[in-house]
């Protein structure tokens, strides 16, 4: 059975810093992997998709990398800005059926 | 294009009724998932459906039931409700199922 663990459950930074949200699973057979951000009380915005021949994506301030082999993948967010506040979440599919989804990371970025 | 159509967005019911979700997927996209999301854990998935035949099937009780349209559009059903069956429920659309997913803004489901 897969298990997500996201490190750490909370983190608080002030602006501008950059920052590293780590993922980790325990079945590296994996499709791909997928990064959400969801707003309190909002359904799941899509960041990033990491399909499992790939190392890494990159959209604007926001890097993911994955390595299958060790089952991790971090998401990188450089120069954070309040608005960044939110919960992240990961999650991988491994038979292609379904998410499986990490507990998330709640950051607070303040000014 | 629109993206992926909850309705409601809140509800609320007594123990022991049955609700009915509604879901519209992004146009072209053949497979739908239901997830539940309990406040402070990451979302559980439900079912997938695929073509209107149902693909996957998580840990979850007989009470839960769902279905795909020909149009695409799905509904999850849920009888007898339970209190721990407050939560919000997330659907999520993808072209086949396997190459990401694009999730609508969820219902609010309390169960009093």
């Amino acid at each position: 059975k897969q298990e997500v663990t996201q490190i750490p459950a909370a983190l608080s930074v002030p602006e501008g810093e950059n920052l590293v949200l780590n993922c980790s699973f325990t079945d590296s057979a994996i499709y791909n992997l997928q990064w959400f951000r969801q707003d309190p009380g909002k359904g799941l915005t899509s960041l990033l998709l990491i399909q499992s021949s790939q190392r890494e994506q990159t959209s604007g301030r926001l890097n993911a990398s994955l390595d299958k082999s060790s089952g991790r993948s971090t998401l990188y967010i450089a120069a954070s800005q309040p608005g960044d506040s939110a919960t992240y979440l990961c999650a991988v599919t491994n038979s292609g059926y379904a998410l499986n989804f990490g507990k998330g990371t709640s950051l607070l970025v303040t000014p | 294009d629109a993206g992926v159509t909850q309705s409601p967005t809140h509800l609320i019911k007594t123990r022991g009724q049955q609700v009915t979700l509604r879901c519209s997927p992004i146009s072209g996209h053949k497979s739908v998932s239901w997830y539940q999301q309990v406040l402070g854990q990451g979302p559980q998935f439900i079912f997938q459906y695929y073509e209107k035949e149902e693909r996957g099937r998580g840990n979850f009780p007989d009470r839960f039931s769902a279905r795909q349209f020909p149009n695409y559009s799905s509904e999850l059903n849920v009888n007898a409700l339970l209190l721990g069956d407050s939560a919000l429920y997330l659907c999520a659309s993808s072209l086949e199922g396997w190459n990401g997913y694009t999730f609508g803004s969820g219902t609010r489901l309390t169960v009093v």
